[in-house]
């Protein structure tokens, strides 16, 4: 069965530096999606970056990269210039490809603080 | 830009009652899918729903949740009579087909069970 653990229960970081959340998965298939949700205080799951596997480039959206070892099966999430907003639950996620509709496996979460 | 949509925000039941959570998943998706959170714990995955029947259901996922896509915009999430234990925050989320990545989650229904 396919598992995802996320090692940090909680993490700080000074508003501007940069965080790196872990994240590390296992599986025995070869091609699937990873992804990194926050969840803010108001509850909502908010997709931040995902990445197929099959692709070794790494996945970049703005202020957030990950760093995607598949070999080690680690996924860590970057953020740069951390920001108040980016306060919030982070869940790494994982998703075969083989079956047409199936489920999300999420950690347990990372919860980020923003220190002023 | 379209999103999912769940009513109510917040559910308040007395244990045994029957609670339905609605949800409206984006118009032209294919899948659909319920997943608790218990507060302070992981996201957990209940049921996925494809063709107007379950694809997959979970170990949580007992006699006592059921799931209906009544009118072909409405998919629901039924839980027969409540435990203490099913408090949590449940989400609804759609993907649009076979070869899409994302699904989008719902703001989620807090449901509360006293």
């Amino acid at each position: 069965a396919q598992t995802v653990t996320q090692s940090q229960p909680e993490m700080s970081v000074q508003e501007a530096e940069t965080v790196t959340l872990s994240c590390t998965y296992d599986t025995s298939e070869s091609d699937y999606y990873l992804f990194w949700y926050k969840q803010p205080p108001s509850r909502q799951m908010i997709l931040v970056i995902r990445q197929e596997a099959y692709k070794q480039q790494n996945a970049t959206e703005n202020r957030f990269s990950v760093n995607f070892q598949k070999a080690a099966k680690s996924f860590s999430l970057k953020i740069s210039d951390s920001q108040l907003g980016d306060a919030a639950m982070y869940f790494c996620a994982y998703r075969r490809v083989m079956n047409r509709d199936d489920k999300i496996i999420f950690g347990k979460g990372t919860r980020l603080h923003i220190l002023p | 830009e379209p999103e999912v949509t769940q009513t109510p925000s917040h559910q308040v039941t007395q244990m045994g009652q029957e609670v339905i959570l609605r949800c409206v998943p984006i118009s032209n998706h294919l899948y659909f899918y319920w997943y608790r959170q218990i507060l302070g714990q992981k996201v957990e995955f209940l049921v996925s729903f494809y063709n107007n029947e379950i694809s997959e259901k979970s170990e949580i996922f007992d006699d006592q949740f059921s799931v209906e896509r009544p009118d072909g915009s409405n998919f629901t999430l039924k839980i027969r009579s409540t435990k203490l234990e099913d408090s949590a925050m449940y989400f609804c989320a759609s993907r649009k087909d076979r070869t899409n990545t994302e699904a989008f989650f719902g703001q989620g229904t807090r449901l509360t069970v006293v």
